[in-house]
């Protein structure tokens, strides 16, 4: 089983209806991510959480929402869609222990087309 | 703001030919990320760089990090059709604050 699970994998919806992207994890990682990748704009961070009660904005928050139910799970929302956040969405993880790179993990991502 | 920068954008390589992807980053940070991404999939972490002069090795794929210069590159020996993919670097944004900073990525394209 993949340890970064998102779902739906593909999603289309209509302008202005509220849309949620989950994403779960197996790895045990405190910190998660959502990124989103546009053609030729390679990955840019929407939201992170190092920990359930430890939420913040990244570079692109603005028409997103998020919600960290538990350490392994991680909701992205889009509140009322629009055309312009037609994108690749992806989850990733990491290990914020210092021992380690904090080397994010990536989940297989949501292809999400808003009509 | 860190601003990361990569080139080529696109790169267009014969079998057997070696090449050298670069990235350039704008402020101090102590790790560098290369990630591998084939066309619908997702990122695939492929090296770690976490201090001046590190170097690592992976089958025909060699990084390297200058963090004097700001500047890690990604060698290619002897290219393979397999190798084929978009390749990001990505940058921490400095201390523990482990935000990533992507570059825009090279689409590298290895033809028989």
């Amino acid at each position: 089983d993949a340890d970064v699970t998102q779902t739906p994998r593909n999603r289309i919806t209509k302008t202005g209806k509220r849309i949620m992207l989950e994403c779960s994890q197996t790895k045990g990682h405190d910190r998660m991510y959502w990124y989103r990748q546009d053609p030729g704009l390679g990955l840019q961070l929407i939201y992170y959480s190092f920990d359930v009660k430890d939420i913040n904005k990244g570079e692109i928050s603005d028409g997103y929402s998020v919600s960290r139910q538990a350490q392994a799970k991680f909701s992205l929302s889009l509140e009322s869609a629009i055309p312009n956040q037609t994108a690749l969405y992806f989850c990733a993880t990491s290990d914020g222990s210092s021992r380690f790179d904090n080397e994010q993990f990536f989940g297989p991502g949501t292809r999400l087309t808003v009509l | 703001e860190l601003k990361v920068e990569q080139n080529p954008l696109f790169l267009s390589m014969q079998e057997g030919k070696n090449y050298t992807i670069y990235c350039n980053y704008s402020t101090t940070s102590d790790r560098l990320y290369w990630y591998r991404q084939d066309p619908g999939k997702s990122l695939e972490s492929l090296f770690v760089l976490l201090s001046n002069g590190a170097v690592k090795q992976e089958g025909r794929l060699m990084a390297s990090l200058d963090t004097k210069a700001r500047l890690s590159t990604l060698h290619i020996t002897a290219a393979v059709h397999d190798l084929s993919a978009t390749y990001f670097c990505a940058v921490n944004s400095g201390g523990s604050n482990y935000k990533l900073t992507f570059g825009k990525g090279t689409l590298l394209t290895v033809n028989p």
